[in-house]
């Protein structure tokens, strides 16, 4: 599975648009880019995942680069409860479908 | 839905003893997944079942962790004997596999602690 790379930690300030960036150089045509969250003592919680496409849900905007080497996660209005760890993870199509975790970017939101 | 249930919440066991985690996946998933958090290894995957079958389990540890899915509403993670370098938290996921780009569902793990 192709690496990510995540900055370690990142504030935010509360009402403000959160963007959290990950780089994947080395994905392939079939990997998708998932984003994963997990709130402190919980179990990590999907938010979106995209291929090649920019994808948008209730939670979340994924903007992912034209040559697919990296991508933007944008939270539109952070609140308190969104602080958590942000995980990117690149995962084939048919791999067993199990997610690889990396370390993750630490997000706190700041009233 | 009430989402991937594990029990117990909260284990405290003394080494030796033998413990087992418990999962009910989401109704109409046909993948499970287990999956261990600790602050050194960050999380990682155990094993995985595809239709009650175990597919990968290159993840679980040594010959003392066992795992099992002999329906399709239920799972165990056993651990015999258990070790003090097991505490963490367990965690069972569940998806729906048809091939594409499935989304996993975690459930609110179970923190195991040995002595």
């Amino acid at each position: 599975d192709a690496k990510t790379t995540q900055p370690t930690s990142m504030d935010c300030a509360e009402g403000r648009a959160a963007n959290l960036p990950c780089n994947h150089s080395t994905i392939s045509g079939n990997e998708y880019v998932y984003w994963y969250r997990q709130i402190h003592s919980q179990g990590p919680q999907y938010i979106i995942h995209g291929l090649k496409n920019n994808e948008t849900n209730e939670m979340a905007s994924l903007i992912i680069t034209e040559d697919r080497k990296s991508s933007t996660l944008i939270l539109p209005h952070a609140t308190l409860r969104d602080t958590a760890v942000y995980y990117c993870i690149v995962r084939p199509k048919a791999a067993g479908n199990k997610l690889t975790f990396g370390g993750g970017t630490r997000v706190l939101v700041k009233p | 839905d009430a989402g991937v249930i594990q029990s117990p919440r909260h284990e405290v066991t003394e080494m030796g003893q033998e413990v087992t985690l418990r999962c009910k996946p989401i109704s109409g998933h046909n993948s499970l997944f287990w999956y261990r958090q600790t602050m050194m290894r960050g999380l990682e995957l155990l094993i995985y079942f595809n239709n009650n079958v175990p597919i990968d389990d290159s993840g679980m540890p040594e010959d003392r962790f066992s795992a099992k899915m002999p329906n399709a509403s239920f799972s165990t993670l056993k651990i015999q004997p258990s070790e003090p370098r097991d505490s963490a938290v367990y965690f069972c996921a569940s998806s729906f596999d048809s091939g594409g780009a499935d989304t996993q569902y975690f459930g609110p793990g179970t923190r195991l602690t040995v002595l």
